[in-house]
């Protein structure tokens, strides 16, 4: 079954350092996306960044960017240059396509980003 | 824009009633679906719809039904609300066919509670 890892419940980070929030996932399909996503308190999600299982480069977006280790099963999202607006819930997701059906996604339990002034 | 709206965003009821949570999207997507939050537990899918008056079950169905009689609208239903099922409520969206890499859409959460 497809599971996503993310083993830091909770971190904090200076403002303006850099800082790397870790995912781990579990799929026997070749063929699979990953997604990370911000929950601001507010609530909603946001959309950051997409790594897809046959992309030979890193996924990199404005200061989001993927450390992507495929044969590790490892998907670390890289925010550089912390800003306050920065703090919130970020989740790491999972879809597989195999295409024989609604290709579900799956999401891990989340990690809290403190960003200290 | 893209655009999910849930029609509450707080909601308190009572153990037994039946309530309603209506979800709707204006980017004409097949696919709709609802999602319960809990902390340490991320998101968990209730149920989903890819077409109009078509339903799938996802992880955690139970206590819950769902409605889609128009394309843009998807409605979550708990038949008789209990504690348990105070939550985060997400619903989200995305188009049908090859778009494994198009995110899902989401609507701002309806937080519920019941008492």
């Amino acid at each position: 079954a497809q599971k996503i890892t993310q083993t830091q419940p909770g971190m904090f980070v200076q403002e303006k350092e850099a800082v790397t929030l870790d995912c781990t996932y579990d799929t026997s399909d070749p063929s699979y996306g990953l997604f990370w996503y911000k929950q601001p308190s507010s609530g909603e999600m946001i959309f950051l960044i997409y790594q897809g299982s046959y992309d030979q480069q890193n996924a990199t977006e404005g200061r989001y960017s993927l450390n992507f280790q495929k044969a590790r099963k490892s998907a670390n999202l890289v925010i550089s240059a912390s800003q306050l607006g920065d703090s919130a819930m970020y989740f790491c997701a999972m879809r597989e396509t195999m295409k024989t059906s609604y290709d579900k996604v799956i999401f891990g339990p989340g990690t809290s980003l403190s960003v200290i002034p | 824009d893209v655009k999910v709206t849930q029609s509450s965003r707080y909601l308190v009821k009572r153990t037994g009633e039946k309530v309603f949570l209506e979800c709707v999207q204006d980017m004409d997507h097949e696919n709709m679906f609802w999602y319960r939050q809990d902390p340490g537990l991320g998101l968990r899918l209730i149920y989903f719809s890819y077409d109009v008056k078509m339903k799938e079950k996802g992880d955690i169905p139970e206590g819950y039904s769902v409605s889609r009689e128009k394309k843009e609208r998807f409605s979550l239903i708990l038949e008789s609300a209990s504690t348990n099922q105070t939550s985060m409520y997400l619903c989200a969206s995305d188009p049908w066919g090859d778009y494994s890499n198009q995110p899902q859409h989401f609507g701002d959460g309806t937080r519920l509670s019941i008492l």
